[in-house]
């Protein structure tokens, strides 16, 4: 089972730079997550989506897009990179809303670097 | 003040050793409380939720001290296997219901044969 499923893996930007990643989910959840994980730090949630076409902000929503147009995909952007991003993003997913199991599904992250 | 806050350790035991680790959390409307569990460069996966009473799993306890706020985690016979970072995870229902999921920077354990 694929899970949650994130691309790329690794990734180095110049600053000012944009791109979008992705993830993927094949359990029908609805919904999904976006957290940015600093070194020695805990996860920051960025956005989150309770279903299709539903978005809402998290804690530092700043500097990036979601967009939530199927269930299955919740891509985030970063439209203009900044070193201030520079962090490992790790998508998840859930069957119901956190409030209820707290059982999040994470992909395997994906790390950015912004020189 | 964190809203959750761990002590990051690094926690040396050796192996065989019982181990606790502590969390507190400052927000009093805490609705629900989690253990995940990270291995280095990987993703969290959850260990564990808190209830109120105390339970356990195996070799894992976890507690929760409401009037004090804060949950802890107790480890038995420490497995080399057990090495990782521990995350306290505190989850706040926010206006919508959703539920916000605050995470602890991390405990990290190193089980030493």
């Amino acid at each position: 089972n694929a899970g949650v499923t994130q691309t790329p893996k690794f990734r180095i930007l110049k600053i000012g730079q944009s791109m979008t990643l992705q993830c993927t989910q094949d359990m029908n959840h609805n919904y999904m997550y976006w957290y940015r994980q600093d070194p020695g730090m805990g996860l920051k949630l960025i956005y989150y989506s309770v279903g299709a076409g539903i978005t809402d902000k998290g804690e530092v929503p700043n500097g990036y897009n979601v967009s939530r147009s199927t269930t299955e995909d919740f891509p985030l952007r970063l439209e203009l990179a900044a070193p201030s991003q520079t962090s490992v993003y790790f998508c998840a997913s859930s069957q119901q809303g956190a409030a209820n199991t707290g059982e999040l599904f994470f992909g395997e992250g994906s790390r950015l670097t912004v020189l | 003040r964190k809203e959750v806050e761990q002590d990051p350790g690094p926690f040396n035991v050796p192996e065989g050793a019982t181990v606790a680790f502590n969390c507190t959390y400052s927000n009093s409307a805490s609705q629900s409380f989690f253990w995940y569990r990270q291995d280095c460069r990987k993703e969290p996966k959850l260990l564990m939720s808190v209830y109120s009473s105390g339970n356990e799993d195996g070799r894992f306890t976890a507690q929760l001290n409401r009037a004090s706020q804060y949950i802890s985690l107790l480890i038995r016979d420490s497995k080399l296997s057990d090495s990782a970072t521990y995350l306290c995870v505190v989850n706040i229902y926010g206006s919508s219901n959703t539920g916000k999921l605050i995470f602890g920077q991390g405990t990290t354990l190193q089980v030493k044969p």
